[in-house]
């Protein structure tokens, strides 16, 4: 069975702009949560959604916002980028979201120049 | 005080010893726990699970579990070159999970 897809592998944007990121969950898992990731650090929660409802919301400005599909794929949003956006964004599946064991995609590697 | 801590590293063990990465956590109400391994450049990859107390077991890798301590680490028996990667606790908190900053561990050959 596929893993947890994700798209792009990498991107590069510039200050200012936009950019969408995109996550496919396991198949038959109907939460996907958003991380990021800096050097050094573990995955900072950034949003948790469960049959297409936000569930939770990390720590992040308005800035980030995302929406899970019917097919249970979701998107990332970041708007007006910052040099510091510039992080690995990991998306991971789960059955339910509750205690259910998270498995993780290969991530997403933003770099904002 | 950091939600989950574990110390940054490095951990060398010598080729066949058993590696002990430690995480505490400071919500006492936590009731799921995670360990998962890092390689440099990679994403998070799921190793064990653990949610009563006591030990869990798969393979060379032991999970043990001790809540009154708020205390949780991963054993991992004859340690092997190819183990050398950073060891992140997670603990399940609402809808999230919280990661500390990860161990790195080097088995040397």
């Amino acid at each position: 069975d596929a893993g947890v897809t994700q798209s792009p592998t990498h991107l590069i944007k510039t200050r200012g702009q936009q950019v969408t990121l995109r996550c496919s969950p396991i198949s038959g898992h109907k939460s996907v949560s958003w991380y990021q990731q800096v050097l050094g650090q573990g995955p900072q929660f950034i949003f948790q959604y469960y049959e297409k409802e936000e569930r939770g919301r990390g720590n992040f400005p308005d800035r980030f916002s995302a929406r899970q599909f019917p097919n249970y794929s979701s998107e990332l949003n970041v708007n007006a980028l910052l040099l510091g956006d510039s992080a690995l964004y990991l998306c991971a599946s789960s059955f339910s979201g509750g205690s259910n064991e998270q498995y993780f995609g290969p991530g997403t590697r933003l770099t904002v120049t | 005080q950091k939600e989950v801590e574990q110390n940054s590293g490095p951990l060398s063990v010598p080729e066949g010893a058993i590696a002990s990465l430690n995480c505490t956590y400071s919500d006492r109400g936590s009731q799921s726990f995670f360990w998962y391994r890092q390689y440099s450049g990679k994403s998070p990859e799921l190793i064990m699970s653990i949610y009563s107390n006591g030990d869990k077991e798969d393979g060379r890798f032991t999970a043990q579990l001790n809540k009154a301590s708020q205390y949780v680490s991963l054993l991992i028996r004859d340690s092997q070159p190819s183990d050398s990667a950073t060891y992140l606790c997670a603990v399940m908190g609402t809808y999230k999970y919280i990661f500390g900053t990860g161990t790195r561990l080097k088995v040397l050959a």
